[in-house]
Formats: structure tokens, C-alpha cells, sequence
């Protein structure tokens, strides 16, 4: 069965530092894959996504996130954090015709 | 240009009653879902469907749960004699096309609490 596992509930960072959001799926195929920020009092906006062809996406707001077959993975970075970047982050994957999210990752941004 | 709209925003209930939640997607949007969304839990997939049509509905998470979207438009979903565990928020988003190829746009949601 397909599922997605986002290994981090909550993740600290000074403003200014990397991040890095990781994200492990399960799908037999090659997935279609995704990244979701849902802000406070916000609806859920799509980051980026991935079909195929260049493993390396980039996304808005700043983010680029890496597709790993050998790893299953597709995590989702960022240079330099931004306070504004504080928010619930959510994976997905889409098999067949249903989609998969993960639990999400909280991000918590110092300055 | 307005985005996808839900209603109620918010819906108190009582353990046993019927709720009706609404959906208005983007216009011509052809693809429209429905998720869960529990405390501390993920997105859990309920339903689509393109046009008017729902190709599969096994993620509905029992048979108190039914969706229908009339003029390839509005869609509602019932859940029928709620029950306390289905206290969630209820997102509904919808795309140009089926498939990850169509950025789905998400709305607000309905809060739904079953006392």
C-alpha cells in the first residue's frame, strides 16, 4: 500500500540557517510527488511537485526539493529560513487515483 | 478570480444528526476532492471526482459517508448519524485536471466538532 512518512513532528531553526524537511513514501511505481505549506489561518498551498525528468524541483517561496528512487525519498530544502516560513508541511504522493500525505512537519523558526 | 469556498466554516453537532458540508471549486475546475484532516494527523483522502463522477470511493471511511457533485460543480458531503470520531476539519480543493498534472487549490475548510 502506498503511504508517506515524514520522520520529523517539529523542527527548529534560526532564522537564517538551512533547512532541510525529509520525506519517505512507499509506492511501486514512480510516484508523483509533493510539498504543501498550510500557514496559520491559511489554506494549504502547493510548494512544488514532481512528475519526472530532472530529479532536483524547484518550488516557490524559495524551496527546491530532490527526488532519491534508490532512497524512496524526496525531501524538501530551503538556503536560508525566513521568519515568514514558519508553518505545517506536508509530503504527499499520488497513487493511482487517491492521494497520500504525510503526518507533517511543524516548522518553528527562531530569530 | 475567487478561490475555492467551503461552508459552514464552522458546524457544531450532535452525535447522531445528519451534516450537509459544501464545496464550490474554482470555476472550471473539472477535478474536485475531499479530505480529512484529524488533530495531529495527516490528510486523509476521501474522495474525487472529475466532472460529475467519482471513480472510486474507497477512501470513504464508512458507509455514513457519502459525496456528490451535481453540474460538475458544487459538491457536497453528508455524513450521515455522526459520530464523535468524526470531528475533523474537512478540506476541499479542486484542479484544472485529474491527476498531479493539476495544481490542486484548497479551501478554508469546514471545522465540523460532534459533541
Amino acid at each position: 500500500a502506498q503511504s508517506v512518512t515524514q520522520p520529523d513532528i517539529h523542527i527548529t531553526v534560526s532564522e537564517g540557517a538551512s533547512l532541510e524537511l525529509r520525506c519517505n513514501y512507499s509506492y511501486g511505481a514512480t510516484p508523483y510527488l509533493f510539498w504543501y505549506v498550510q500557514s496559520p489561518g491559511q489554506g494549504l498551498q502547493l510548494l512544488l511537485k514532481y512528475f519526472s525528468g530532472d530529479t532536483l524541483v524547484q518550488g516557490i517561496k524559495g524551496f527546491e526539493a530532490e527526488f532519491k528512487r534508490s532512497q524512496s525519498s524526496f525531501n524538501l530544502r530551503k538556503p536560508s529560513v525566513h521568519w515568514s516560513d514558519a508553518a505545517e508541511y506536508f509530503c504527499a504522493v499520488e497513487g493511482g487515483n487517491q492521494f497520500y500525505f504525510g503526518t507533517g512537519t511543524s516548522l518553528t523558526v527562531i530569530p | 478570480g475567487a478561490g475555492v469556498s467551503q461552508s459552514p466554516s464552522n458546524k457544531v453537532t450532535e452525535k447522531g444528526k445528519d451534516v450537509e458540508l459544501r464545496c464550490d471549486p474554482i470555476s472550471g475546475h473539472t477535478a474536485l476532492y475531499w479530505y480529512r484532516q484529524s488533530l495531529g494527523q495527516g490528510l486523509e483522502f476521501l474522495i474525487y471526482f472529475q466532472g460529475n463522477s467519482a471513480p472510486d470511493k474507497s477512501g470513504l471511511p464508512s458507509d455514513r459517508f457519502s459525496a456528490e457533485r451535481t453540474g460538475g460543480s458544487v459538491s457536497t458531503l453528508t455524513i450521515q448519524r455522526t459520530q464523535q470520531e468524526d470531528s475533523a476539519v474537512y478540506l476541499c480543493a479542486s484542479s484544472l485536471a485529474h491527476s498531479g498534472r493539476g495544481t490542486q487549490y484548497f479551501g478554508p475548510g469546514t471545522r465540523l466538532l460532534v459533541l
